[in-house]
């Protein structure tokens, strides 16, 4: 089963700067990732699939990038909105696995 | 636009089962996955299995193979999962997702439902 590892676990960033979120699958999953955003207490919500395809209704700020096993999701500029719990998922084959979690923070 | 409205809070006790409904609307039902996604208090996401309504057989992660059961009623767009021989490590909040491709068993989830709250406990 490939094992998605995500880096920092926590992130500690000031608004308005740059957030850089790291992915990385323990084999080849090619473009079959996807990243969420969660909330406490809500759902998760769809941020990009394909690595870099934004899902709808998402702000530019928002990009994803990679393929095969390293991936990146940057946030340009962050709001305060943008303060949550981000994973990464990889959909290449069943089981579909997420990683274990970065948490962004208010530096 | 499409909604997954899930049934309410249980609270179960070891040993016992509990199913958890999660119904549609606002889109094409039958051709979309709905899977079922897992979260432990305090912990990650955790995908446990999904249908496709219209092909009627579930996937199942290997961890959940044979305690839970995935079902689908297409007369109310409500896909159900179930889950037997409770144990304590099983309170979480369940989640719903729709799989953003039809007729595919693997993809990102582009909505979700409202999550139901199971807690395990004598």
């Amino acid at each position: 089963e490939i094992v998605m590892t995500q880096s920092p676990a926590t992130l500690s960033v000031s608004p308005g700067e740059r957030a850089t979120l790291s992915c990385r699958a323990s084999q080849s999953v090619g473009s079959n990732l996807a990243w969420y955003q969660q909330k406490p207490g809500q759902a998760p919500r769809l941020l990009i699939y394909g690595a870099s395809t934004r899902a709808t209704g998402i702000p530019a700020r928002f990009s994803g990038s990679g393929s095969g096993t390293e991936f990146t999701l940057t946030i340009s500029s962050l709001q305060s909105e943008d303060f949550a719990v981000y994973y990464c998922q990889k959909y290449n084959n069943w089981p579909p696995t997420f990683g274990q979690g970065t948490k962004v923070e208010i530096k | 636009q499409v909604q997954l409205v899930q049934s309410g809070a249980e609270v179960k006790k070891p040993g016992s089962s509990v199913k958890v409904s999660c119904k549609a609307s606002g889109g094409t039902f039958s051709t979309y996955s709905i899977s079922w996604v897992r979260q432990a208090p305090g912990q990650g996401l955790e995908w446990m299995g999904g249908i496709i309504p219209v092909f009627g057989s579930a996937n199942y992660a290997q961890k959940f193979q044979g305690r839970v059961t995935i079902t689908a009623d297409d007369s109310t767009n409500t896909v159900y999962m179930e889950m037997s021989s409770l144990r304590s490590e099983d309170a979480a909040v369940y989640y719903c997702a729709r799989l953003i491709s039809p007729g595919i068993a693997v993809a990102a989830a582009d909505y979700w439902g409202q999550g139901t709250l199971v807690t395990v406990s004598s």
